[in-house]
């Protein structure tokens, strides 16, 4: 099965600076690789994806990128402001296999320092 | 207009007791799911349904039954609580596959004492 592991476990970036969360999965056949944020107290909430035909996708100051051959994809976060901090996950599934579920790193706990 | 609702938000309870928490979607999506975040944030699949119909059932101990009364719902039962099962439960949907977004509920804080 699938395996994703995610880097750092814990961030700490002054507010305005760039925060880079890197993740790596084991399975060549995933093709659709999810952003999730998950605030204190809620339930995680989709903040960007990618599928595996496009190398980068950017939707304000959130990108994410990827790397097929080196199965890994990060998550960048330019301009960090204090709503920022929160968990994020990343996350790993072949899209048309069926309701098989992602498969979901450990989480990164970004701070955001005022 | 809540997308995904699971009721009860919290829960405290003994050992050895029956619980469920019940889970709906208005989305109109096929596929619905329970994730388990245990202490360390870790999310992990427990079960899948695709239009009531089981699809996924990770090595969740037998204790845990989900029941599937109609597309928009998956409600989790489980017996004989034990003080492991304290976590928190994530009812969530899908239009089709995996492949779209997963819609997720607040959670249902479990706690067993």
């Amino acid at each position: 099965g699938e395996n994703v592991e995610q880097h750092p476990s814990t961030l700490s970036v002054q507010e305005g600076d760039s925060a880079v969360i890197k993740c790596t999965y084991s399975d060549s056949a995933s093709n659709y690789f999810p952003w999730y944020k998950q605030e204190l107290g809620k339930g995680p909430q989709l903040i960007i994806d990618i599928r595996s035909n496009v190398g980068e996708k950017k939707d304000q100051r959130i990108a994410v990128t990827l790397n097929k051959t080196a199965k890994h994809f990060s998550l960048h976060i330019t301009e960090t402001q204090p709503e920022d901090s929160a968990v994020y996950f990343c996350a790993a599934v072949y899209s048309g296999g069926g309701a098989d579920g992602l498969t979901f790193g450990k989480g990164t706990h970004l701070i955001i320092q005022p | 207009d809540t997308a995904v609702s699971q009721t009860p938000k919290y829960l405290v309870t003994q050992m050895g007791n029956d619980k469920s928490i019940k889970c709906e979607q208005n989305l109109g999506h096929d596929t619905m799911y329970w994730y388990k975040q245990d202490s360390k944030k870790f999310l992990k699949i427990m079960f899948s349904y695709n239009n009531k119909e089981l699809i996924i059932n990770e090595t969740v101990p037998n204790r845990f039954s989900p029941k599937s009364p109609d597309k928009a719902h998956l409600n989790l039962h489980i017996n004989s609580l034990e003080l492991g099962d304290s976590a928190v439960y994530f009812c969530a949907s899908s239009p089709r596959d995996s492949g779209n977004t997963i819609y997720f509920g607040e959670g249902s804080w479990l706690t067993v004492v």
